[in-house]
């Protein structure tokens, strides 16, 4: 099945610095690649996401990245501010024939932390 | 707030004991993931419904878990003689569609379990 792996597992940046959060993933059938954003106790929420047939997509601060060659995409914040601080999460999804889930394999998370 | 809904948001039992978690999708949407979270890592998948139909199920759902969603809208996750290990944050999802490609997953706030 698809392994997704992400790094770092904890960046710390200074307010109004840039953030990279970078992916791997293993399945080269995969063709959909979301971000959620998670803060402590509540459900994640999608913040970007990006399909296989696009090389980059912007979302004011927010962008994502995706290499097929080399399988791996990254999330770009600019200017980040203390909201900013939360677990983000990258995911890739793998489509199944014969109506199989093609649920999200998710990386272990990254926790940003936006210092003052 | 029209989004997905679970309930209990927490829920503490002995070991041993029988619990079972509700989900309400988004209104409309066929399409229901059920996934856990532990502490520091991502979600894992554990089942999928198309409508009514559980399409597929992860190795991670063993024979003590089952998941229902007998008309196509809410579902529940029952989890029976719960161990300590199965404490975590249990995650539901939904989406319209075919697939992941064309309509992203939207999380619920989860049920957190506390198994003592």
């Amino acid at each position: 099945g698809e392994n997704v792996e992400q790094h770092p597992s904890t960046l710390s940046v200074q307010e109004g610095d840039s953030a990279v959060i970078k992916c791997t993933y293993s399945d080269s059938a995969s063709n959909y690649f979301p971000w959620y954003k998670q803060e402590l106790g509540k459900r994640p929420q999608l913040i970007i996401d990006i399909r296989s047939n696009v090389g980059e997509k912007k979302d004011q601060r927010i962008a994502v990245t995706l290499n097929k060659t080399a399988k791996h995409f990254s999330l770009h914040i600019t200017e980040t501010q203390p909201e900013d601080s939360a677990v983000y999460f990258c995911a890739a999804s793998t489509p199944r024939t014969g109506g199989g889930a093609d649920g999200l394999t998710f990386g272990k998370g990254t926790h940003l932390i936006i210092q003052p | 707030d029209t989004g997905v809904s679970q309930n209990p948001r927490h829920k503490i039992t002995k070991r041993g004991q029988n619990v079972t978690f509700r989900c309400d999708p988004i209104s409309e949407h066929n399409r229901l993931y059920w996934y856990r979270q532990t502490l520091g890592q991502g979600p894992e998948f554990l089942t999928y419904f198309q409508n009514e139909a559980q399409l597929e199920k992860s190795r991670l759902l063993s024979d003590r878990f089952s998941a229902e969603r007998p008309k196509g809208s809410f579902s529940t996750l029952e989890i029976q003689r719960t161990e300590q290990g199965d404490s975590a944050m249990y995650l539901c999802a939904s989406s319209l569609g075919q697939s992941s490609y064309n309509s992203p997953l939207h999380f619920g706030n989860g049920t957190r379990l506390t198994v003592t």
